[in-house]
């Protein structure tokens, strides 16, 4: 089975901090990644797609490095709301019916 | 009220029992998906369904069978549940339109433990 690897976590953070998550794919041909984020005992909820090099939205910015098939996450100033569970997805056809996720990574952010 | 409705939200059984867990959904989505997630684990496929006429079997089909009884209303069963299955089962939605977004809406879950 294809795995998405991510940094399980928990990373504890200040608010206002930077923070950035790592993600890792396997299959070399896939095109779309996702970000997906799960408050705790909740459904996931889509947070950003990335289908190129990148894509930004606010304080998110998901980054795509195909050569060394990484998907990174950054967030930039930190807020307590952001605290949730950050799934890494990796899609293997474009019908969307092969979406690999990742075990997750867990952000606390602490005032 | 939830786009996307499971029924039961928390169940609990015992083993041997057959149970059904039910997804209804008011986003007028032709896709439909059941999915498992577990602790240390990625969410995994079980079932998809395109349309009513559409049955798929995902990554983990073994042991569970589904229903998609109109475009609104796609039912998971475990005709004979086992403690391996107790698990957060997720149904969710997609739109045709947005097959490449690879965008899922999810319900609320169904938490299944099986004694």
């Amino acid at each position: 089975r294809k795995e998405v690897e991510q940094d399980p976590g928990p990373f504890n953070v200040p608010e206002g901090a930077t923070v950035a998550f790592n993600c890792t794919y396997s299959n070399s041909a896939s095109q779309s990644f996702f970000w997906y984020r799960q408050d705790c005992r909740k459904e996931p909820k889509l947070l950003m797609s990335v289908y190129s090099s990148g894509n930004e939205d606010g304080r998110f910015t998901a980054q795509l490095n195909r050569a060394s098939q990484y998907i990174s996450l950054l967030i930039r100033d930190s807020k307590l709301s952001d605290s949730a569970t950050y799934l890494c997805v990796e899609s293997l056809n474009q019908a969307g019916t092969a979406l690999i996720f990742g075990k997750g990574t867990t952000l606390s952010v602490s005032s | 009220d939830a786009d996307v409705t499971q029924t039961p939200r928390n169940r609990i059984t015992k083993t041997g029992k057959r149970i059904m867990l039910e997804c209804s959904q008011t986003k007028g989505h032709d896709r439909m998906y059941w999915y498992r997630q577990d602790p240390g684990l990625g969410l995994r496929l079980i079932y998809y369904s395109f349309d009513v006429k559409d049955i798929n079997k995902g990554e983990i089909s073994d042991g569970y069978s589904v229903s998609r009884q109109a475009q609104a209303k796609f039912s998971l069963s475990l005709e004979s549940a086992i403690p391996n299955q107790t698990a957060l089962y997720f149904c969710a939605t997609s739109d045709l339109g947005s097959q490449n977004t690879g965008e899922l809406f999810f319900g609320e879950g169904s938490r299944l433990t099986v004694l």
